[in-house]
């Protein structure tokens, strides 16, 4: 991808299971974002955390970023058949109307 | 109004045809992007208009023109395209303030122009 990777590829779970996602990105950034596309639909945002923050909460997604690293993870906890989407992680750089997204996980909750 | 609008929804066009994707939005943001998303691939980024002015181009080739008339519309036209550039095309928009918060960084993404070159 433009920007970097994704792991897992895919990720199948059982409702009620947590799900997590990690993405790892190559250059210095300003935020990270997470979003969500349905099958072939547009990209929805989710939550976005600044370079200068360690975890954010939104309901039930648990963000975590590690700049040393270059890395997040996304966590949804509790997951439900309506959570089945592709989840892209997505990062905006000093120059911020730049974005780029990672490799995506499609995650495809059971019910 | 908090939605980006992208007509067609579907497109089908010959090799020799010209045609132009549309994207609109009245949320009052100042950037406008087109991405790119193959299937099964990550979205990836073409053009961003800033304040209406063409501030990024991805070595998009040059039958890929975009155009933004004014600061809610933004159009790419399409000219002698290859099969390879079948793909869903989607437009968002973002606050693109400089110096603002949060808001300004967040990307609205419209449904989508599925797009087939014949």
């Amino acid at each position: 991808s433009q920007q970097g990777e994704e792991d897992p590829q895919a990720l199948s779970i059982q409702e009620g299971e947590n799900a997590t996602m990690n993405c790892s990105y190559k250059t210095s950034i300003n935020n990270l974002q997470w979003y969500r596309q349905n099958s072939g639909r547009g990209l929805v945002h989710l939550i976005l955390i600044r370079s200068n923050e360690r975890e954010k909460h939104s309901g039930r997604l648990r963000v975590t970023l590690d700049t040393s690293k270059k890395s997040s993870s996304l966590l949804i906890t509790a997951s439900r058949a309506a959570d089945t989407a592709s989840y892209f992680c997505a990062t905006g750089t000093y120059n911020f109307n730049k974005f780029y997204f990672g490799s995506g996980t499609k995650l495809n909750v059971k019910p | 109004d908090t939605e980006v609008t992208q007509t067609p929804k579907h497109l089908v066009m010959g090799m020799t045809n010209k045609k132009s994707l549309k994207c609109e939005q009245h949320m009052g943001h100042r950037a406008m992007y087109w991405y790119k998303q193959k299937a099964k691939k990550p979205p990836e980024l073409m053009f961003v208009y800033s304040y209406e002015k063409l501030s990024i181009n991805e070595s998009v080739p040059s039958r890929f023109s975009p155009e933004c008339p004014n600061s809610s519309l933004l159009n790419l036209h399409l000219h002698a395209l290859q099969p390879e550039d079948s793909a869903l095309y989607l437009c968002a928009s973002s606050q693109g303030i400089l110096g603002s918060g949060v808001g300004a960084n967040v990307l609205t993404f419209g449904a989508g122009s599925r797009l087939t070159v014949l």
